[in-house]
């Protein structure tokens, strides 16, 4: 069965850097765009970006873009998704999620809080 | 970008009564292959978003059927026939039309 599974927490300082990682097992990896979402405690959903594990071309939403990297591992069938210069307000339930987009398959969602 | 606006953002329904939420864009979500994707995501607590229904109508596999989608355009609505205790929580409409893909805000269901 499909399964996309997330690395755990992290706690970063401002002006830091992330990077969550989502390990996907199922289905052939390359075949599939993974997207990234993130939600606020308590806020919405909020889209970021997506990424093609076979052909490593990346989209991003406008706000994230120069400070979002979104990457894979194809021996590994993991893709990774970076944001850098973290603010406060980055503090967030990151989640991967599968094309098509939305999907029925999602990560369990790895939580970055953003503290001084 | 596309902006999705839903309503009401939160609707407190009785058990066994229906329940609708209305989600409208800023532009048609009419892709140019002629599909138009926008769907419904259901969210509980501490939960990743659940899948319940894609382009507009179509019910994922497992889903009820008392949930159901309708619309057109700019305008679209998710409707419960039959509230259970069960369906409490967060749903969201999304569209995956044009990039950047955007959510509505949200409606919390509240079961009475």
């Amino acid at each position: 069965q499909v399964q996309l599974v997330q690395s755990g927490a992290e706690v970063k300082k401002p002006g830091a850097s992330v990077k969550v990682s989502c390990k996907a097992s199922g289905y052939t990896f390359t075949t599939y765009d993974i997207h990234w979402v993130r939600q606020a405690t308590g806020q919405g959903l909020e889209w970021m970006g997506w990424m093609n594990p076979h052909s490593g071309n990346t989209g991003f939403a406008q706000k994230f873009q120069g400070r979002v990297t979104m990457t894979s591992d194809t021996s590994i069938n993991t893709a990774y998704m970076e944001l850098s210069s973290l603010d406060f307000d980055d503090t967030a339930v990151y989640y991967c999620t599968r094309k098509p987009f939305p999907s029925a398959f999602w990560g369990q969602g790895s939580l970055v809080t953003v503290s001084s | 970008d596309t902006v999705v606006t839903q309503t009401p953002l939160s609707s407190p329904v009785t058990l066994g009564q229906p329940a609708s939420i209305s989600c409208n864009s800023s532009h048609s979500l009419v892709h140019s292959d002629g599909n138009t994707y926008l769907s419904w995501l259901q969210q509980r607590p501490g939960q990743p978003p659940r899948l319940l229904i894609y382009q507009i109508s179509k019910r994922f596999s497992g889903v009820p059927d008392r949930f159901s989608g309708s619309g057109a355009g700019t305008n679209f609505t998710l409707t419960i026939s039959r509230v259970e205790a069960e369906d409490a929580g967060l749903y969201y409409c999304v569209q995956a039309t044009q990039f950047p893909y955007t959510f509505g805000q949200g409606t919390k269901l509240e079961i009475e």
